[in-house]
Formats: C-alpha cells, structure tokens, sequence
C-alpha cells in the first residue's frame, strides 16, 4: 500500500485566494483526519470523519475552512479565502473505526500564504 | 481543561545514550495515550498505543510506560541512534470508543530529541 497520500506537497498562495488540499486514505480505513501544525500551536485536529460522514469539525478554526468526503477514497480541505495566518503544515491521517486504532499520516502539505 | 505537556522541550544527547522524555496529563475520562514519532519534513509516526489498563509497552529500543494514578507517560529511548533525531509526540485520547468516535484527541507539543555522533 502507498500509505496516505496527500496533495500538493507544497502550496504558496496569495492572500485571499482559495487554496484545496487533498488526500487519499489508506484502502480499507473508514477514518479521516485532518490536522494543521504549526510551531507555535503544535498539531490540532480540524475534522475528522467516519464512514465519509464528518464527526467532529469543532476544530475547524472558522468558516473560510470547509472539508468534503465524497467517497471512502477521497477528501479535500478547502481554505476560501486564504489569509496569512493559514500558513501551516496541514496533515491527513487515515485509521480503522475505533479510537484505540492507529492513525497513519501523509506527508503533509506545506502551505504559504503571502 | 484538558491538556498535555511534555518535557523537555527539546534535548541533545550523544549517541548511544539512553535518553527518556516525559509526558504529564489533565485528562478526563481517560481513553488512551499515544507516542508519536515525527522525522523533520515527514507526518507522525506512531509507536506505542497504550490504554488505562497497560503500564508498558515496548517496540524495539523505544518503551513507554504510563501511570494512570499520576497522569504520567514516559518514552524512554535506549542506545540512541542518529535515526533517532526527531520530534516526539505525546497524544491523549478523552473519550471511550463509542459509536465508533475517535473522541477527544489532546496533543503535546512535542519534545525535540537530537541525538548526536
């Protein structure tokens, strides 16, 4: 298996445009997660979802951050618009259902707002 | 408040040398605590999951225990390698499995471990 898979690896963008982030779940995990990291903040959860169906977006900072799941095999993280303070490393992470279970993680995107 | 603080904040060490990092907890209900281990430029790896009912869990030179009573984790690290240079990751899980949720997930900051020749 090719693990997560996220793209782009990296994104710079100007301020006010929208930015889409994408990810590829491990084959056979019915569990997405998207986090951001930063140096100050560390790792946070935006979203996660089960069986496609969001769970949780209480981490979603504010509404110019939405997240779709339309198949099990597919999700994108959308920024609109896009301010500079967004500047972060944004992870996905795939897992079984069960909150004991291993989450994998991509590769992250890297995203510049300027 | 739910939270979770790791130290030290960051650690240099020389390799071959046995290294442990700490990992204190607020948090309820209890679940679950993870280590993480991230490569710079890389996403989370984990390497131990332990629940409220294990006191430690090994995978290969990395061993985590965990004190329930104390709220306290540690990933000691033994016979550092160069490899070994990395963030780690201390993550609470704050909710039963129910429904299938992941629950609550609260993160340390990480411990910045630099191991060198």
């Amino acid at each position: 298996d090719a693990g997560v898979i996220q793209s782009p690896r990296h994104e710079v963008t100007e301020m006010g445009q929208e930015v889409t982030l994408r990810c590829k779940p491990i084959s056979g995990h019915n569990s997405l997660f998207w986090y951001r990291q930063t140096m100050m903040r560390g790792l946070e959860l935006l979203i996660y979802f089960n069986n496609n169906v969001p769970i949780d977006d209480s981490g979603m900072p504010e509404d110019r951050f939405s997240a779709k799941m339309p198949n099990a095999s597919f999700s994108t993280l959308k920024i609109q618009p896009s301010e500079p303070r967004d500047s972060a490393v944004y992870f996905c992470a795939s897992s079984l259902v069960a909150s004991y279970n291993e989450q994998f993680f991509g590769p992250g995107t890297r995203l510049t707002v300027l | 408040k739910n939270q979770v603080e790791q130290s030290p904040q960051s650690l240099i060490i020389l390799e071959g040398k046995n290294c442990t990092l700490q990992c204190n907890y607020t948090v309820s209900p209890f679940s679950n605590l993870r280590w993480y281990k991230q490569d710079t430029g890389r996403g989370p790896v984990s390497l131990t999951i332990m629940t409220f009912s294990e006191n430690t869990k090994s995978n290969g030179r990395y061993t985590a225990t965990l004190d329930a009573d104390t709220k306290q984790s540690s990933l000691h690290i033994t016979a550092s390698q160069l490899s070994d240079s990395a963030s780690y990751i201390c993550v609470v899980s704050a909710s039963r499995n129910y429904g299938g949720s992941q629950g609550n997930l609260i993160f340390g900051k990480g411990t910045k471990l630099s191991v060198k020749p």
